[in-house]
């Protein structure tokens, strides 16, 4: 069993859809999630950070984490073209030293259509 | 700030050749991370440094070598290049002060075919 697990998609919603992207992972140890987003032929820009179980609201953009399911959301309220992108989700447990590693999930292509 | 910066933007290699991509910060980060991109294959670690002077090898280390001897450079070297190498390669710096926003920065890559 792979360490985080993503559909990488490719989803297709319309312009206004809200949007639930989604990882599941292993490693009881990780505490910190990340979400990316990544423009074709860019490099992967961090969206969102949280810590622990629980959400956190970024103006569109809400993640939310399940420690107990091991599982990680992201949704996208009243989605734009401009958020069409590849979205990686990343984690890593303890902090300090090669614990700052993260392992990312393969990335989920999405396109919002207008 | 430039954030980090990466040299060159793209570049064709003939097999066996060899070459170094440059990875440069100004934000005076410790950690810096060097990872290839492929299709299918998300993000995969190559090199790590966890500050001057300082290497290590990631996930798929083999065929690459890393030099960090300034704090705000970190090199990756190809000696013999081989087509599986052709790839997108990513340099990524993460500061370490202790903050829940501690977490990778990324560069915008080095486009690399290997023919």
């Amino acid at each position: 069993q792979k360490e985080v697990e993503q559909d990488p998609g490719p989803l297709s919603v319309p312009e206004g859809a809200i949007v639930s992207l989604n990882c599941t992972y292993s490693n009881s140890a990780f505490q910190y999630f990340m979400w990316y987003r990544q423009y074709s032929r860019k490099g992967p820009e961090l969206l969102m950070y949280t810590y622990s179980s629980g959400n956190k609201e970024d103006g569109r953009f809400t993640a939310q984490v399940d420690k107990s399911s091991k599982y990680i959301s992201l949704f996208i309220r009243d989605s734009q073209p401009s958020d069409s992108a590849t979205y990686l989700c990343a984690m890593t447990g303890r902090r300090g030293g090669s614990n700052y590693k993260l392992t990312f999930g393969k990335g989920t292509l999405l396109t919002v259509n207008p | 700030n430039a954030g980090v910066t990466q040299t060159p933007k793209f570049r064709v290699l003939k097999t066996g050749q060899s070459m170094t991509l440059l990875c440069a910060q100004d934000m005076n980060h410790e950690y810096m991370y060097w990872y290839r991109q492929d299709p299918g294959m998300g993000l995969r670690l190559i090199h790590y440094s966890v500050g001057e002077g300082t290497t290590a090898k990631g996930e798929v280390p083999d065929g690459y070598n890393v030099s960090r001897l300034k704090k705000q450079n970190f090199l990756l070297g190809l000696e013999s290049a081989a087509p599986s190498q052709t790839s997108v390669y990513f340099c990524a710096s993460q500061p370490d002060r202790g903050g829940l926003k501690d977490t990778q920065y990324f560069g915008p890559g080095t486009r690399l075919t290997v023919l």
